[in-house]
């Protein structure tokens, strides 16, 4: 069993970038993909990234995965952030066929 | 399109059980996995469990079992989750999603209160 953990929050401006980690307890990150959901208030999550680093049609290319082995952690990038982005974020990859959400990021932009 | 229909808002009182609906349309039922994912106020994500639409076999988060079910009726195009002696910190919205290389499609979300 392994946990992901993300920071419980991060804030910056409109128009910067900003970077959530997700990093897993125990295991290699690199040997199962993650996911990265976007919650709004009140909606139902929605996919931004698949497979480390795949965006699903639709979603902005402000929007990129990476992992880091090195520190056995992956990586939500949004760049030219606006606040239609102010949301939760949620890592997820997979443990033997149990899925595993990190505990969220809230991101506000101000 | 693809669609996830979930049933509507239920209240509950502790010790009680429920069973949620999930009515899947615009693509074959029985292709997809369908997971169930609970969101609790001031908490996050928390994935439940999983059902194989196609040959009815589950597996459930360990925390889970022993207290829920994931039941499906392939000629309604419907996934069903019983869960049994509510407690109020099952208070949540529930969701099911779809399973396609990721969690490609969600449902609405139903919201669970268990209050006495």
């Amino acid at each position: 069993n392994f946990m992901l953990t993300q920071p419980h929050s991060v804030s910056e401006s409109p128009g910067k970038t900003v970077t959530i980690s997700c990093t897993r307890s125990s295991g290699s990150i690199a040997s199962v993909y993650v996911q990265w959901y976007q919650q709004r208030p009140g909606s139902s999550p929605t996919t931004i990234i698949y497979e480390d680093n795949q965006r699903p049609s639709g979603v902005p290319d402000r929007f990129s995965g990476s992992i880091d082995s090195s520190s056995n952690s992956a990586s939500l990038t949004i760049s030219g952030l606006t606040t239609e982005d102010e949301a939760d974020y949620y890592c997820q990859s997979d443990d033997n066929g149990y899925r595993v959400f990190g505990g969220g990021t809230k991101l506000t932009v101000l | 399109q693809v669609q996830l229909v979930q049933s509507g808002a239920e209240v509950k009182k502790p010790g009680a059980s429920m069973k949620l609906a999930c009515k899947a349309s615009g693509y074959t039922f029985i292709n997809y996995y369908i997971h169930w994912v609970r969101r609790a106020p001031g908490q996050g994500l928390e994935w439940m469990g999983i059902i194989n639409p196609g040959g009815s076999n589950t597996r459930y988060a360990q925390k889970f079992q022993g207290r829920v079910t994931m039941t499906r009726d392939t000629s309604t195009s419907t996934v069903y989750m019983e869960i049994s002696s509510l407690r109020s910190d099952d208070t949540a919205v529930y969701y099911c999603a779809r399973w396609g290389y990721y969690f490609d499609h969600w449902g609405q979300g139903t919201q669970v209160t268990v209050s006495s």
